[in-house]
């Protein structure tokens, strides 16, 4: 069975740029949550969605948004990029949101957004 | 608020010898606790997690972490160290979100090295 899948793997953008990364959850999965990780440090939590509605946010501004579709797909849009938000971005997906018992996370292998 | 504290940024140990990577805790209340572990350029890999069911949790490749309430803490041990546990290994909580809904909130990892 395919895990799950990001889209592109790397990306190379200017500042106040937008860019639009893709990911798709493995078969069955209804939510994902999205996670920035710079260099050195452990992911951070961004955004969670589950049946297409928002259920979670960090604490990240405005210029990160999200939506996810009908077949649960997801998209992150970070807009005016910053030479801050030069990252590892992961998604990960679960059967439904993580309730803090018993559902699992799994995790895309990422895209590696660079900001020049 | 749930945060976890991984004591150790680097350990390194030599191949066949034991590793012990450190992670204390902080909650208000039962948690559940997660180890996964990021290969260079790779995502990440649920090793093992910890949801109240038992104390002493086994995971994938050998690894296993005992979860103890009196001292906060849950560490990730193995009997004997292989080449290719060599990685990145985050200590995970999972917090809540909003109601019934949880993220998860990540230590800032232990770099282990195997040496031959």
């Amino acid at each position: 069975d395919a895990g799950v899948t990001q889209s592109p793997t790397h990306l190379i953008k200017t500042r106040g740029q937008h860019v639009t990364l893709r990911c798709s959850p493995i078969s069955g999965h209804k939510s994902v949550s999205w996670y920035q990780q710079v260099l050195g440090q452990g992911p951070q939590f961004i955004f969670q969605y589950y049946e297409k509605e928002e259920r979670g946010r960090g604490n990240f501004p405005d210029r990160f948004s999200a939506r996810q579709f009908p077949n649960y797909s997801s998209e992150l849009n970070v807009n005016a990029l910053l030479l801050g938000d030069s990252a590892l971005y992961l998604c990960a997906s679960s059967f439904r949101p993580q309730t803090g018992l018993t559902d699992t996370q799994y995790f895309g292998p990422g895209t590696r957004l660079t900001v020049l | 608020a749930q945060s976890v504290t991984q004591l150790d940024s680097h350990v390194s140990v030599s191949e066949g010898t034991p590793v012990l990577l450190r992670c204390n805790y902080s909650s208000s209340y039962s948690p559940s606790l997660f180890w996964y572990v990021q290969h260079p350029n790779k995502g990440l890999q649920l090793l093992l997690k910890y949801t109240s069911a038992a104390t002493l949790v086994k995971g994938i490749n050998g690894f296993e972490a005992e979860f103890k309430k009196s001292e906060t803490s849950f560490h990730l041990t193995k009997p004997s160290a292989h080449m290719s546990d060599a990685a990145e290994y985050f200590c995970v909580v999972s917090v809540s979100t909003r109601g019934s809904n949880y993220k998860l909130t990540f230590g800032k990892g232990t770099l282990l090295t195997v040496n031959p």
